[in-house]
């Protein structure tokens, strides 16, 4: 499977853990970007990455959340002390590293925070 | 602000029938728009793009098509079957491509 992956599926934590989710792009492209979608919406951008540089964050990724991309390839993003309003799907796409190309969806991380 | 929105939340038809669904945006700069399809549990799937230099585009039983005047997107699904079931959303690409703006989505339900 050359597509995004996304790991783990599901992770359900309890309020005020931390948790951390994985992502492997598609092997050729050079941007990753997360996203997180919640019951009944569209997902909302939260980060973007072009090889190991952040470039982009949104105001939706508070100083709880961080997002690593270390060598251009796979990414990582944490999420401290969770609270029950991070309970969504957080979804990660990639790209080729030109405007306008289309971005391909791993099937997503369900978190659960109880 | 820029958004990107869906007219109907909701469409339901028959199988064999052609569907049409529709996106209205906002930001007359947005010069790149995607259609996904997802299913329920899944991430969403890529199914056509439009640059703003086209009015139109053809895929395998899908065509997209842009009117910049009034600032809207419609997916058409041709010969719609059981599998096509799933909410469709559009979605906008920003000038720097940095970022998509989704809209709420269309939930497409096939009757057989």
């Amino acid at each position: 499977d050359t597509g995004v992956s996304q790991d783990p599926r599901h992770k359900i934590t309890k309020r005020g853990q931390n948790v951390t989710f994985r992502c492997d792009p598609i092997s050729e492209h050079n941007r990753l970007y997360w996203y997180r979608q919640t019951l009944g919406q569209g997902p909302e951008f939260l980060t973007y990455f072009q090889n190991e540089a952040q470039l982009e964050k949104s105001r939706l990724l508070s100083d709880r959340f961080s997002a690593e991309r270390p060598k251009g390839s796979f990414s990582t993003l944490e999420i401290q002390r969770t609270e029950q309003g991070d309970s969504a799907m957080y979804l990660c796409a990639s790209s080729l590293g030109t405007e306008n190309t289309e971005a391909f969806f791993g099937q997503g991380t369900r978190l659960t925070v109880v | 602000g820029e958004s990107v929105g869906l007219h109907l939340p909701t469409l339901s038809v028959q199988e064999g029938d052609n569907s049409i669904i529709n996106c209205a945006y906002s930001n007359s700069a947005s010069d790149y728009f995607i259609w996904y399809k997802q299913e329920s549990g899944k991430g969403p799937q890529f199914i056509i793009d439009i640059r703003s230099n086209m009015d139109k585009r053809q895929g395998q039983r899908v065509t997209v098509l842009l009117n910049k005047t009034v600032k809207h997107l419609s997916l058409q699904i041709a010969a719609t079957q059981p599998g096509d079931s799933a909410v469709y959303f559009c979605a906008e690409n920003s000038a720097s491509g940095s970022r998509l703006t989704f809209g709420e989505g269309t939930q497409l339900t096939v009757n057989p």
